[in-house]
C-alpha cells in the first residue's frame, strides 16, 4: 500500500531551465509535506515543506504547490543548476511535522550541463 | 549546526553474524526514529522513540532486529542474525518534542555477504 508515490524515477533537464518533480498520496490525513534531496551513501537532507493549510510555498530556488483536491504536489526548481542533480523524495505526515514519516520511491534528477 | 551523528558509516558483515548501528540524535530532540532504506526505494520507517519508550515498531522484524534508548538519548538499532535482504541503508532522525525539524544523519551502508 503505497501511500505517496513519485511516479517517475528519472528525470533529466538543461542546466538553466526549470526542474518539475511530482507527488502524489493517498492518504488524506497526511497534513504536512516535505521535499528531500538524497545524495549517495549520505542521509536525506530537508529541503522545503508545505502544510495543508497552503497552496504554495517558496524558498529561493524552490517552490512547492499542493492541490488538496487532487491530492497532488509538486517541486519547482528554477533554475536547475548541476548541483542540483540528486535523488528527491516526497515525504508526508500528520501533527504538523513531528511524527513518523511516509516516503515516496524518489525521483533521481540529472542536470545537464 | 546541530547534526544527528551516527556511526558506522559502512559495513560489512557476513550473514548469520550480529551487527550493530549507533545514533546520536540532536540535543534536546525527544523523539528518535531509525529508517531503512532498499536501493531504489524510499526510507521506510523501522522503529520511532518518545524519550525512552518505544511509540510504533509494528515495521520492525522483531525476530532478528532490536532497538533500545536506554536513557532517552542515544540509541542502538541491532541485526542478529543479519541476512543478505538486510543489506540496505539504515537512517537515523530526530525531531524536538515540540515544533518542527525534523533531521536525518548521515546514515550506516550495510552490507551483509
Amino acid at each position: 500500500d503505497q501511500q505517496v508515490k513519485q511516479n517517475s524515477p528519472s528525470l533529466s533537464v538543461q542546466e538553466g531551465r526549470i526542474s518539475i518533480l511530482n507527488c502524489d498520496y493517498t492518504n488524506s490525513m497526511f497534513d504536512y509535506f516535505l521535499w528531500y534531496k538524497k545524495y549517495p551513501a549520505e542521509g536525506p537532507t530537508f529541503l522545503i515543506s508545505i502544510s495543508s493549510i497552503k497552496d504554495k510555498n517558496e524558498d529561493g530556488r524552490f517552490t512547492v504547490f499542493l492541490n488538496k483536491s487532487a491530492k497532488h504536489l509538486s517541486l519547482h526548481i528554477v533554475p536547475s543548476q548541476p548541483g542540483d542533480s540528486a535523488v528527491y523524495f516526497c515525504a508526508a505526515n500528520t501533527n504538523f511535522g513531528n511524527e513518523k514519516l511516509t516516503f515516496g520511491t524518489g525521483t533521481r534528477l540529472t542536470i545537464i550541463p | 549546526e546541530a547534526e544527528v551523528a551516527q556511526s558506522p558509516r559502512y559495513k560489512i558483515t557476513e550473514k548469520s553474524q550480529a551487527v550493530a548501528f549507533w545514533c546520536d540524535p540532536i540535543s534536546g530532540h525527544a523523539t528518535l526514529y531509525w529508517y531503512r532504506q532498499i536501493l531504489g526505494q524510499g526510507p521506510e520507517l523501522l522503529v520511532q522513540f518518545q524519550d525512552e519508550s518505544v511509540v510504533d515498531d509494528s515495521q520492525l522484524p522483531k525476530d532478528r532486529f532490536s532497538a533500545e534508548r536506554l536513557k532517552g538519548v542515544d540509541s542502538t538499532l541491532k541485526i542478529q542474525p543479519a541476512e543478505l535482504g538486510d543489506s540496505a541503508m539504515y537512517l537515523c532522525a530526530s525531531s524536538p518534542r515540540q515544533g518542527r525539524g525534523y533531521t536525518f544523519g548521515s546514515g550506516t551502508r550495510l552490507t551483509v555477504v
